[in-house]
């Protein structure tokens, strides 16, 4: 079956420092990746995405890149702000089906 | 265009007693998916349906859980017999149908928060 595997957190960082968070993930075929974000409280707000290989998703900073060679969707950020911090989910899906989820990646970013 | 709503947000029930989650996707989409987040774990899929089918519920416990989408109104999340090992955010998320472009998203509601004392 499908699976993803996400770097463990905690991950704490200083304002304006660069964030990476590594995703790897195992599937048949061609999924989408995603990358989900999870403010304290909240439910999940999606980030970015790619759905083919060398493609590049971006959203506030955020870039993700997806490598089929080395099955991985890995997300950077080249400087992060204390409002960055939350927990971030790597997924993916096939055919739109169910989403299969990392573990999730808690960041804390201090002034 | 309101986003997926659930509720309620919190719940409370005794140990034995039945649980109802309702969420409301977003207009226009007519798949939802149910995701069970424990504490301090990722979220695992439970069921996925559409309009009155469930099209996957291999994530599901065969017992004492059940969902549906009914032609009107929500859909709803059931658990019987609550234990307190069913203590979980769970969420709610909808899609767009298959023929648009971005039908691969799902897109998740504030959840709701469910404790079994």
């Amino acid at each position: 079956g499908n699976s993803v595997t996400q770097m463990e957190g905690p991950v704490t960082l200083s304002e304006e420092a660069f964030l990476t968070i590594n995703c790897t993930y195992t599937a048949t075929g061609y999924p989408s990746l995603f990358w989900y974000v999870q403010y304290p409280g909240e439910g999940l707000q999606l980030l970015l995405k790619a759905t083919k290989a060398d493609d590049k998703g971006s959203n506030k900073g955020f870039e993700a890149t997806y490598r089929k060679e080395t099955t991985s969707f890995h997300l950077e950020k080249g400087s992060v702000q204390v409002s960055d911090s939350a927990v971030y989910f790597c997924a993916l899906t096939q055919a739109g089906n169910k989403l299969t989820f990392g573990g999730g990646t808690r960041v804390l970013v201090k002034p | 265009n309101a986003g997926v709503m659930q509720n309620p947000r919190h719940l409370v029930r005794r140990r034995g007693q039945e649980a109802r989650l309702r969420c409301s996707p977003m207009k226009g989409h007519s798949h939802v998916y149910w995701y069970r987040q424990l504490p301090e774990e990722g979220l695992k899929f439970m069921v996925y349906l559409q309009k009155e089918n469930i099209i996957d519920e291999s994530g599901m416990p065969k017992e004492r859980f059940s969902a549906e989408f009914p032609k009107e109104g929500p859909s709803i999340l059931r658990i019987q017999q609550v234990v307190r090992g069913d203590s979980a955010a769970y969420f709610c998320a909808s899609s767009p149908p298959r023929r648009a472009s971005d039908s691969d998203e799902q897109y998740f509601g504030p959840g709701t928060r469910l404790t079994v004392t």
